[in-house]
């Protein structure tokens, strides 16, 4: 079955900087990647997705690519600010499967001001 | 409109003790999903339904565990004879029916904090 690993498990950056995290799956017909964001004690909400037959999709300081080839999509934070600061999940859906998602164990970003 | 709620919001049990958590998606969303999370852990997922059938429960992790959804609205998970190791926030998740690509944003709930002592 689809396998997700995700890097870092801890991210700390500098208050403005970028941050970048990075998730490889192991089946290459999966075709859906959502990233999650959950604040301290609060629920995961989407905050961007892409689709297999797109490369790159941006919404403002987000934004996210994906490498069918190499089998990874990596989520992006540009000028990063401290509302920033959460842990942030993906998650593949596998083909053959028309709701579930496969998590990664999720990055703890951290914006250092 | 409303967003998925669940109740209790915190739950402190026994070991031992039965508990019940509740559901309540958003209306209209036929796409239902109970995960665990563990203090400073991932999303482990438990069970989906499509409507009031279960077409998969294999993250259930034993027959302690057990789910039900009635008028393809409310669930409720039920734990039998809780352990400390089930001792978790309980995230409730749901969805729009599927589009093209078969899939749609999940909306989570608050999660209910259950702690078993």
């Amino acid at each position: 079955g689809e396998n997700v690993e995700q890097h870092p498990s801890t991210l700390s950056v500098q208050e403005g900087d970028s941050a970048v995290i990075k998730c490889t799956y192991s089946d290459s017909a999966s075709n859906y990647f959502p990233w999650y964001k959950q604040e301290l004690g609060k629920r995961p909400q989407l905050i961007i997705d892409i689709r297999s037959n797109v490369g790159e999709k941006k919404d403002q300081r987000i934004a996210v690519t994906l490498n069918k080839t190499a089998k990874h999509f990596s989520l992006h934070i540009t000028e990063t600010q401290p509302e920033d600061s959460a842990v942030y999940f993906c998650a593949v859906k596998p083909t053959g499967s028309n709701y579930q998602l496969i998590w990664g164990a999720g990055t703890k970003l951290i914006i250092k001001p | 409109g409303a967003g998925v709620s669940q109740s209790p919001s915190n739950k402190v049990t026994e070991k031992g003790k039965d508990v019940e958590l509740r559901c309540d998606p958003i209306s209209g969303h036929t796409a239902l999903y109970w995960y665990r999370q563990s203090l400073g852990q991932g999303l482990e997922f438990l069970i989906y339904f499509q409507g009031n059938s279960a077409p998969d429960k294999s993250g259930l992790p034993s027959d302690r565990f057990s789910a039900e959804r009635t008028g393809g609205s409310v669930s409720t998970l039920t734990i039998q004879r809780t352990q400390q190791e089930d001792s978790a926030v309980y995230l409730c998740a749901s969805s729009a029916p599927g589009g093209g690509s078969g899939v749609r944003e999940q909306y989570f709930g608050p999660g209910t904090r259950l702690t078993v002592t």
